[in-house]
């Protein structure tokens, strides 16, 4: 089966950087996704690390290191409009499955003035 | 640009009804998949469909159903609905060869009384 462990709630505040860690147990991986929801709203995209190393997008930056099971999704300038909750996802694209997303339970950030 | 569309946004049903959600995926995407969302929990992989053929299963029950159309909207068909049914239900389509970045529609949220 497959698990994803990330921290249930995180707190910071505006223009500060805040890290959310995600570990892995997967059989049959491809690669780590980073999603964004707000309360009531839908996943939104942020990044996606298929190879290990370092993803930099804008603001946001997203970390894989196959070896340790193990990913982050780096906040840098925090905003208040940053308060959402951080989906790790695995893609299970391998033996013609069409990538279905296994989404850890989700790190609540709130980001305070 | 365009998006997913979902529809109904709210859907309000009692136990043993039947409810059917449409989803509009973005155009040129090969893939459609669908979300289940309970409250304060991840998105829950359900199902999936590959160029309208069916592609992956996940933890749908039995007593739901879904099918992609020759337009390649899909719809999901839920049958005696229990009150555990209530929940968010997200559809999301990805473009070939990017299954990692998923984009959501606004979703549909069931309540079933």
């Amino acid at each position: 089966g497959q698990s994803l462990e990330q921290p249930s709630e995180v707190t910071a505040v505006e223009g500060a950087i805040v890290q959310i860690n995600c570990t892995y147990q997967t059989s049959g991986f491809y690669g780590l996704s980073w999603y964004q929801q707000h309360d009531g709203g839908a996943p939104t995209f942020l990044s996606y690390n298929g190879l290990d190393g370092l993803e930099e997008t804008g603001r946001f930056s997203s970390f894989l290191s196959r070896s340790d099971s193990y990913g982050y999704l780096l906040l840098q300038e925090l905003q208040m409009k940053d308060s959402a909750s951080y989906f790790c996802a695995v893609d299970m694209n391998y033996g013609g499955s069409q990538g279905n997303l296994i989404f850890g339970k989700g790190t609540k950030l709130s980001v305070k003035p | 640009a365009a998006g997913v569309i979902q529809s109904p946004r709210h859907l309000i049903k009692e136990k043993r009804e039947t409810a059917t959600l449409k989803c509009y995926p973005i155009p040129r995407h090969d893939t459609v998949y669908w979300y289940q969302q309970g409250p304060g929990q991840d998105p829950q992989f359900l199902i999936s469909f590959y160029e309208k053929m069916q592609s992956d299963k996940g933890s749908i029950p039995d007593r739901f159903s879904a099918q992609q159309f020759s337009d390649y909207h899909s719809e999901l068909n839920m049958s005696s609905l229990e009150l555990g049914d209530s929940a968010l239900y997200f559809c999301a389509s990805s473009s070939p060869g990017q299954e990692y970045e998923q984009y959501f529609g606004p979703g549909t949220r069931l309540t079933v009384t």
